[in-house]
């Protein structure tokens, strides 16, 4: 398994532009969670998908939206870009429970600029 | 809302040398601490959770509710320990299962 996989790795937009990052999770594991790690910060969450439903948000402008595909996939879209979402883009899979925290096996990233 | 702080940015110790990376939480709730570590080039990997109580790679963390901590401890560093660490905070709520990451911890073992 090659673990959680996000493309593309690096992406270039320019202000105002849409923007959709992918992402497949470990073979077997249902949820697909979203972060943003801006340089100098620990990764910040924005949403979490399980069985295609939007089971949590973080706090993220309405410009940011994703959804997840019968297979378990998940794309991450981001509206009207501005300079500030310049940022390395983490998703992470898991398995899902309804009390608890399951361990997060995280991608390697896509790196987004915004020029 | 949930908070989690990692007052020291850049930790440098000798090999050899104890090593102690401070985390400290706010919460209201019942809190899952966890601590996640990025080693050169690789992806953000679990190290350690509180409830598991196990220690991993030498390094232990014990949860104090009292002082809200959640401090990550290793009695001889390594040279293989540099490493970014961040100590994360779960909210289980209402389904949810997200993350709340402090801003990380660079350490690095000098030989």
């Amino acid at each position: 398994d090659a673990g959680v996989t996000q493309s593309p790795t690096h992406l270039i937009k320019t202000r105002g532009q849409h923007v959709t990052l992918r992402c497949s999770p470990i073979s077997g594991h249902k949820s697909v969670s979203w972060y943003q790690q801006v340089l100098g910060q620990g990764p910040q969450f924005i949403f979490q998908y399980y069985e295609k439903e939007e089971r949590g948000r973080g706090n993220f402008p309405d410009r940011f939206s994703a959804r997840q595909f019968p297979n378990y996939s998940s794309e991450l879209n981001v509206n009207a870009l501005l300079l500030g979402d310049s940022a390395l883009y983490l998703c992470a899979s898991s398995l899902f429970r309804t009390q608890g925290h399951t361990e997060a096996f995280f991608g390697q990233g896509t790196r987004l600029t915004v020029v | 809302a949930q908070r989690v702080t990692q007052p020291e940015k850049l930790l440098s110790v000798f090999k050899g040398a104890p090593v102690e990376l401070k985390c400290n939480y706010s919460y209201s709730g019942s809190p899952e601490l966890f601590w996640y570590v990025q080693y050169s080039r690789q992806r953000l990997q679990l190290l350690l959770r509180h409830i598991s109580r196990e220690s991993i790679k030498g390094f232990t963390a014990d949860l104090n509710k009292g002082e809200t901590s959640f401090h990550l401890k290793k009695p001889f560093a390594q040279e293989e320990d540099s490493a970014m660490y961040y100590c994360a905070l779960s909210y289980s709520g209402g389904g949810a299962d997200g993350l709340t990451f402090g801003k990380g911890t660079h350490l690095i073992i000098q030989p």
